[in-house]
């Protein structure tokens, strides 16, 4: 059963980079045929997918958030991460790592999530 | 984008009653690559429901998924104590991948 766990800072100032960390259990993040995803949830509010990795190196972010994100893969740590430039309040949100089989796009593995609160 | 416009907004429903939820694309979806979601409160959500009406690993034969091009619909026949929850629909036939705003089914 793969797991996915997020991790990082709860809390970041304005105008500062968010980092967060998906570790991957119960599962190799190299394998043929999956895309590794961050989605975030405003509080009270619905989802929205910032991106997606392939243990390749190649990406495709949400254009919403243009040049702000880079998602980078550490294969040898089984890890994935989110980097989030220039932060406001508006980027205040639930993140969470996900998987996606490369021949659809819908997440089947969640992490549970974690928030991050931009505050100064 | 394909904007995603889900209702109604809240559904308020008996335990055993079916439920109708509606997810309305602002432009064909590709395919029917339409997923649902359900999500409870400090959870993350759970894959119901992909390519419009195949229902996910373990997910009990109550939930159903219909539709195709710019409408779709999820139906639970009965509901359970458990399934009063927030419910999304995603498309994933381009890119950007998008959600709906939720439909939340509460005990009434």
């Amino acid at each position: 059963q793969v797991q996915l766990r997020e991790s990082g800072p709860g809390l970041v100032k304005p105008s500062q980079t968010l980092s967060l960390t998906c570790t991957v259990s119960g599962g190799s993040i190299s394998s043929v045929g999956y895309y590794w995803s961050w989605i975030r949830q405003h509080p009270g509010k619905g989802l929205e997918w910032i991106g997606y990795i392939y243990y390749s190196g190649s990406t495709n972010n949400n254009p919403s958030l243009k040049s702000r994100v880079i998602i980078s893969v550490d294969t040898s740590k089984n890890q994935f991460s989110l980097k989030l430039s220039s932060v406001t309040a508006a980027d205040t949100a639930v993140y969470y790592c996900a998987r996606v089989a490369i021949w659809s796009g819908y997440f089947d593995y969640w992490g549970q999530g974690t928030l991050v609160t931009v505050s100064s | 984008e394909i904007v995603l416009t889900q209702s109604p907004g809240t559904l308020s429903l008996s335990p055993g009653e079916r439920a109708t939820l509606s997810c309305r694309a602002s432009q064909s979806v590709s395919s029917s690559y339409l997923a649902w979601y359900q999500q409870k409160f400090g959870q993350a959500p759970r894959l119901l429901i992909y390519g419009a009406s195949s229902r996910a690993t373990g997910i009990p034969d109550r939930f159903s998924g219909s539709g195709s091009g710019t409408d779709f619909i999820l139906t639970i026949s009965r509901l359970e104590p458990e399934d009063f929850a927030v419910y999304y629909c995603q498309q994933y036939g381009s890119s950007p991948w998008t959600f709906g705003q939720g439909t939340k089914v509460e005990i009434k």
